[in-house]
């Protein structure tokens, strides 16, 4: 099976700056890479799929980006929305993992 | 509009037997390429996908629960049933269905999710 080590597993950020969140799987996945932000509470919402595809009503301040093992997320001029955690997760021959999550703090 | 909402008891003893169910409308599971799964997630801890059921009847789990899962589909009433044997209380978390997107790789639409509470 595929594990998925998403980095940092907290983040401190203000209003207004740009952070970035690594994941890295154990082996290569292509771009079947995702990613989720999630409120406490709340179901997972989806962000990017195949890497770096925005999907449809996200804003675009969100953007991913890498292929093979090492993948990144990227959020420019963070929103008091944005505060939340965030998951990647990767598909691999009918299988699917997420990492361990990063949780976006104000400062 | 896409919508799923997973239903089925708060509370189950450990030993029993877990069954969930994931009534959908805005698709229809007997179109090619629909699929819907079943992930969880333990309080303050990571997301775990569970299981896959497709339109033509595939059905795929993860490793490590195999053995004890079973996902199945009714099309007629727009449902998937997951079932969980020999229920633990680390298996208490809440439980989401969601459906994959167009590539087949991502999870686009979610449940709100059902809280499961495994204690004697």
């Amino acid at each position: 099976d595929i594990q998925m080590t998403q980095s940092p597993s907290t983040l401190s950020a203000s209003v207004g700056d740009r952070v970035t969140i690594t994941c890295r799987a154990s082996q290569s996945i292509s771009s079947w890479l995702a990613w989720y932000q999630q409120r406490p509470g709340k179901a997972p919402k989806l962000l990017i799929y195949k890497a770096s595809s925005l999907e449809s009503g996200v804003p675009s301040r969100f953007s991913g980006s890498g292929s093979g093992t090492e993948f990144t997320l990227t959020i420019d001029s963070l929103q008091p929305d944005d505060f939340a955690s965030y998951y990647c997760q990767q598909y691999n021959s009918y299988s699917y993992s997420f990492g361990q999550g990063t949780k976006l703090e104000i400062k | 509009q896409v919508t799923l909402k997973e239903s089925g008891p708060a509370l189950v003893r450990p030993t029993q037997t877990l069954t969930l169910t994931c009534t959908f409308s805005g698709f229809s599971l007997s179109t090619s390429g629909v699929r819907v799964n079943w992930i969880r997630q333990p309080p303050g801890k990571a997301l775990e996908w569970l299981a896959r059921i497709d339109w033509d009847g595939d059905k795929f789990y993860t490793t490590s629960l195999k053995t004890r899962l079973t996902i199945s589909k009714d099309t007629s009433k727009n449902q998937v049933v997951l079932t969980m044997t020999n229920m633990d209380p680390v298996d208490t978390a809440t439980y989401y269905c969601a459906r994959t997107g167009i590539t087949g790789t991502e999870f686009y639409s979610w449940g709100q999710g059902t809280l499961v509470t495994v204690s004697s």
